[in-house]
C-alpha cells in the first residue's frame, strides 16, 4: 500500500520552461490537494479536487493548472515557470468526510533558475 | 475568513521537560482541528485530531492536545519531551462543510536539547 506517491522528487527548471508534477494515490480517496510550502509561510493551497473531473482554486492558484482525469491521479502543471515558483510541493488526499485528515506525499522540491 | 495562528516560530525545551506548542483558530462554524508533524525532507504526518466530544485528545508518539472553545485554542502538549520529537509542527483547521480544505498555520519548529 503505497499511499500518496509524488513524481518527480526533485527538479530544476529554467525560467519559462513547463513541467507537470504527478500525484497518485491508491486509497480510493475522493479529494486531492496540491499545496506549496515556503519558509515562514506554512502550507498554502494551490488547487484541489473533490472528485474525478472536477477542480477548484485554492489560495495561490496563479501560474498553475491542474487536471483530475482519473480518480487516483491529480496533476499539477506549470506552463511557464518563474523563480517565484521555487518551492516544495506537496500533494495530499482524503476521504470526503470532513472529519478525516489528509495523507501526504513526500514532496517535490522544485527550483526555477 | 478561516485562519490558524501559531504564535511561536520556535519552541526550545530540554529533554524530559513538558512541552507545549500553541495554536489558535478563527472559523465560522464548528471546527475540526488537526496537528501534523514534519521531519526534515519528509511529508507531513498526522498526529491527532479533534472532531467532537472530550476536549483532551490523545495522539501518536505520546502527544495530546486540548481543545478550548472559549479561547479558540488547540495547544499541542507532551508530558516529557524526547530529542527525537524535534521537528516542524503544523496546526490545521477545517469547518464542517463539504468540499472544504484544511487551512494550515505557518508551523512551529520544536527543538529538544539533550
Amino acid at each position: 500500500n503505497a499511499g500518496v506517491t509524488q513524481t518527480p522528487k526533485f527538479r530544476v527548471l529554467k525560467t519559462g520552461q513547463s513541467m507537470t508534477l504527478l500525484c497518485a494515490q491508491d486509497m480510493n480517496h475522493e479529494y486531492m490537494y496540491w499545496y506549496r510550502q515556503d519558509p515562514g509561510m506554512g502550507l498554502r493551497l494551490i488547487h484541489y479536487s473533490v472528485g474525478e473531473g472536477t477542480t477548484a482554486k485554492g489560495e495561490v492558484p496563479d501560474g498553475y493548472n491542474v487536471s483530475r482525469l482519473k480518480k487516483q491521479n491529480f496533476l499539477l502543471g506549470l506552463e511557464s515557470a518563474a523563480p517565484s515558483q521555487t518551492s516544495v510541493y506537496f500533494c495530499a488526499s482524503s476521504y470526503s468526510e470532513v472529519s478525516y485528515g489528509y495523507t501526504f506525499g513526500s514532496g517535490t522540491r522544485l527550483t526555477v533558475v | 475568513a478561516q485562519s490558524v495562528a501559531q504564535p511561536e516560530d520556535q519552541v526550545n525545551v530540554a529533554e524530559g521537560n513538558p512541552l507545549t506548542v500553541k495554536c489558535t483558530y478563527s472559523v465560522s462554524g464548528n471546527p475540526y482541528l488537526f496537528w501534523y508533524v514534519q521531519y526534515p525532507n519528509r511529508g507531513l504526518q498526522f498526529l491527532l485530531k479533534y472532531i467532537t466530544g472530550d476536549n483532551l485528545v490523545k495522539g501518536s508518539y505520546g502527544f495530546e492536545a486540548e481543545f478550548n472553545k472559549s479561547q479558540t485554542s488547540f495547544h499541542l502538549k507532551k508530558p516529557s519531551a524526547l530529542v527525537s520529537d524535534s521537528a516542524l509542527y503544523f496546526c490545521a483547521v477545517r469547518v464542517n462543510q463539504a468540499g472544504t480544505a484544511l487551512i494550515f498555520g505557518k508551523g512551529t519548529t520544536l527543538s529538544v536539547s539533550s
